[in-house]
């Protein structure tokens, strides 16, 4: 079965600083990563997500991120915040199971954006 | 407008009570989810269905039932088994075909009196 990890549970960072949230999900043969946040109170929206092609996948809001084989990542990245972007942030591993497709999530990075 | 709707917002359950969360989409999606959300520990599958009539287990079944009469209906009956309840409970669906796109409704937070 699949596995995500999400290496930091929370990150502050100031507007208009670059961010970078980290992803490591376990190796498999074939996969297909996703990025998803989620505002306060919310449910989830989808930010990108990988399933093959280019390892450098554009999503909304400006947020990119890199698919690494080798390093078995997929860290987000976007270039300049702004204080909208505060919310938590989810990568997630596709996964069959019993014949149908199953999300599995990390634990979640909370964004704070500081003025 | 296509979406997930999930009713009630917050809901409250007494000791011993059975409680029922509501999901409905538009989106004439086959594949539908339940899944709780707990702080710190992301999103954990409940039940998932892939079709009318046909329903199965996820990682943590225990406590909760489901339903799947129409295709665009899949509520979640929160049992007096489960002892700790207290979440945010998260429904999605998808198409069935490939590794499809998860759309998720707005949620509905379960606490306990």
């Amino acid at each position: 079965a699949q596995s995500v990890t999400q290496l930091d549970s929370q990150v502050p960072v100031f507007e208009e600083a670059p961010v970078e949230l980290r992803c490591n999900y376990s190796s498999s043969v074939s996969v297909y990563l996703f990025w998803y946040v989620q505002y306060p109170n919310q449910g989830l929206q989808l930010l990108l997500k990988y399933l093959s092609g280019s390892t450098l996948v554009k999503g909304i809001n400006g947020f990119e991120a890199e698919f690494n084989k080798s390093q078995t990542s997929f860290h987000l990245r976007k270039p300049s915040v702004h204080i909208s972007d505060t919310a938590e942030y989810f990568c997630a591993v596709s996964d069959m199971y019993g014949g149908a497709q199953k999300l599995v999530f990390g634990q979640g990075t909370r964004l704070t954006i500081n003025p | 407008d296509g979406g997930i709707t999930q009713s009630p917002k917050y809901l409250f359950r007494k000791e011993g009570q059975n409680v029922t969360l509501s999901c409905e989409q538009n989106l004439n999606h086959d594949a539908m989810y339940w899944y709780r959300q707990d702080p710190g520990q992301g999103l954990r599958l409940i039940y998932y269905s892939q079709i009318v009539n046909d329903f199965q287990k996820g990682d943590i079944a225990e406590g909760y039932s489901v339903s799947r009469e129409k295709k665009e209906s899949f509520p979640l009956t929160v049992t007096s088994a489960q002892k700790n309840p207290t979440a945010f409970y998260l429904c999605a669906s998808s198409q069935l075909a490939g590794v499809e796109t998860q759309y998720f409704g707005p949620g509905t937070r379960l606490l306990v009196l």
